[in-house]
């Protein structure tokens, strides 16, 4: 399994803005994950994308999956001061691997 | 139906002692794997452990870290002689079935574990 890597670092927005995290990784896989992580804490999985599928939604957030780009993407919409995370994409299977990180910071 | 969980959620350590961390998996849940995350870094897979057994243990350091997933109880992953160099957030996940296609991994709160 091989790592993803997330970009930007860190994104800073206001309420009510959009977010787009990138990810992106380098062999082929059978999903990617989205975890987020509030500081201090665990991580909460927010979705999972097949690598046959291309977009998936819930609630305000949206998940794309180019694999001929080998690119994900998670957008948060009408962004919340709660949305303050670190957002991680993960790939692989038993041994998933992790990126850095995004670290997003929404101003109230 | 509780989460994962992880004790202690915060340990200190004097260099050279044993750390021992705990993680107990969700119900129903009988794969658990460990990460570690150093400071300002993101996660890395150490070890995954069905019941009894050691699937992977590829992210494990060679000498001093161990890991078991006994029949009955938490797992445990343990950490001798530590170094500060060791101090880091522990992460444990458990998923129902062995990660694949569509298996997600649920996190526990983590250990931060200090080396002083």
């Amino acid at each position: 399994s091989q790592q993803g890597e997330e970009d930007p670092q860190a994104l800073s927005i206001q309420e009510g803005e959009n977010a787009t995290m990138n990810c992106s990784y380098k062999t082929s896989i059978n999903n990617l994950q989205w975890y987020r992580q509030n500081s201090g804490r665990g991580l909460v999985h927010l979705i999972l994308i097949r690598s046959n599928e291309r977009e998936k939604h819930s609630g305000r957030l949206r998940v794309t999956l180019d694999t001929s780009k080998k690119s994900s993407s998670l957008l948060i919409t009408a962004s919340r001061a709660a949305d303050t995370a670190s957002y991680f994409c993960a790939t692989g299977n038993n041994d998933m691997r992790f990126g850095a990180g995004t670290r997003l910071t929404v101003k109230p | 139906n509780a989460g994962v969980m992880q004790n202690p959620r915060h340990l200190v350590r004097r260099r050279g002692q044993e750390a021992r961390l705990r993680c107990s998996p969700m119900k129903g849940h009988s794969h658990v794997y460990w990460y570690r995350q150093l400071p300002e870094e993101g996660l890395k897979f150490m070890v995954y452990l069905q019941k009894e057994n050691i699937i992977d243990e590829s992210g494990m350091p060679k000498e001093r870290f161990s890991a078991e997933f006994p029949k009955e109880g938490p797992s445990i992953l343990r950490i001798q002689q530590v170094v500060r160099g060791d101090s880091a957030a522990y992460f444990c996940a458990s998923s129902q079935k062995a990660g694949g296609l569509y298996e997600t991994q649920y996190f526990g709160p983590g250990t931060r574990l200090l080396v002083l």
